[in-house]
């Protein structure tokens, strides 16, 4: 079966530090995984996904996440943080091509200190 | 274009109540998911619909959830009965089809008094 584990429910940065927000998965077939972002009383968007192309993702607003099979990690990442970075981050994961179910992890409340 | 919008956006409600959310996906999208985001929680899978076909209830956490999805476009979850541990962010989504990527809802924030 499928699961996600984010290592740290709460992440504080200072503004202009590398964000590094850490994603587990388990799959018993190659995975497609997902981040998504959540801004305080809205929806989740997508910042990237990766579907077996390239290893490293980039996604909107400046992040990027590395699969890492022989890790079975999909951590997410950007160079320097802005205070508009605060928010909830969500990894997830689907098993293979072609199916709805995504199992998502718990969270990570990302913190931006000026 | 438009995203996908649910509501109401904040339901307070008594418990033993009925409540009835609702969610208009993208047009076009075949696809619509529900999920339950309770504090502290992940998103829990609750059902989905794909076109015509019948829907995977899997996720309903129990009987008195059900959801309806009228003429392959909007779909309402219905809570009967409602319970305290009903209370959470009820988050809809839609996708061309399945398979392909998921988007999000704003959420309806249900609270069981």
């Amino acid at each position: 079966a499928q699961s996600v584990t984010q290592l740290g429910s709460h992440v504080s940065v200072s503004e202009g530090a590398l964000v590094l927000l850490r994603c587990n998965y388990s799959s018993s077939v190659p995975p497609y995984l997902f981040w998504y972002v959540q801004y305080p009383n809205q929806g989740l968007q997508l910042l990237l996904k990766y579907t077996s192309a390239a290893t490293l993702v980039k996604g909107i607003n400046g992040f990027e996440a590395e699969f890492k099979k022989s890790e079975t990690s999909f951590h997410l990442t950007k160079p320097s943080a802005h205070m508009s970075d605060a928010a909830e981050y969500f990894c997830a994961v689907s098993d293979h091509p072609g199916t709805y179910k995504y199992i998502f992890g718990t969270g990570t409340r990302l913190k931006v200190l000026a | 274009g438009a995203g996908v919008s649910q509501s109401p956006s904040n339901k307070v409600t008594e418990k033993g109540k009925d409540v009835e959310l609702r969610c208009d996906p993208i047009s076009g999208h075949t696809a619509l998911y529900w999920y339950r985001q309770s504090l502290g929680q992940g998103l829990e899978f609750l059902i989905y619909f794909q076109g015509n076909s019948a829907p995977d209830k899997s996720g309903l956490p129990s009987d008195r959830f059900s959801a309806e999805r009228t003429g392959g476009s909007v779909s309402t979850l219905t809570i009967q009965r409602t319970q305290q541990e009903d209370s959470a962010v009820y988050l809809c989504a839609s996708s061309l089809g399945e398979g392909n990527t998921q988007y999000f809802g704003p959420g309806t924030r249900l609270t069981v008094l």
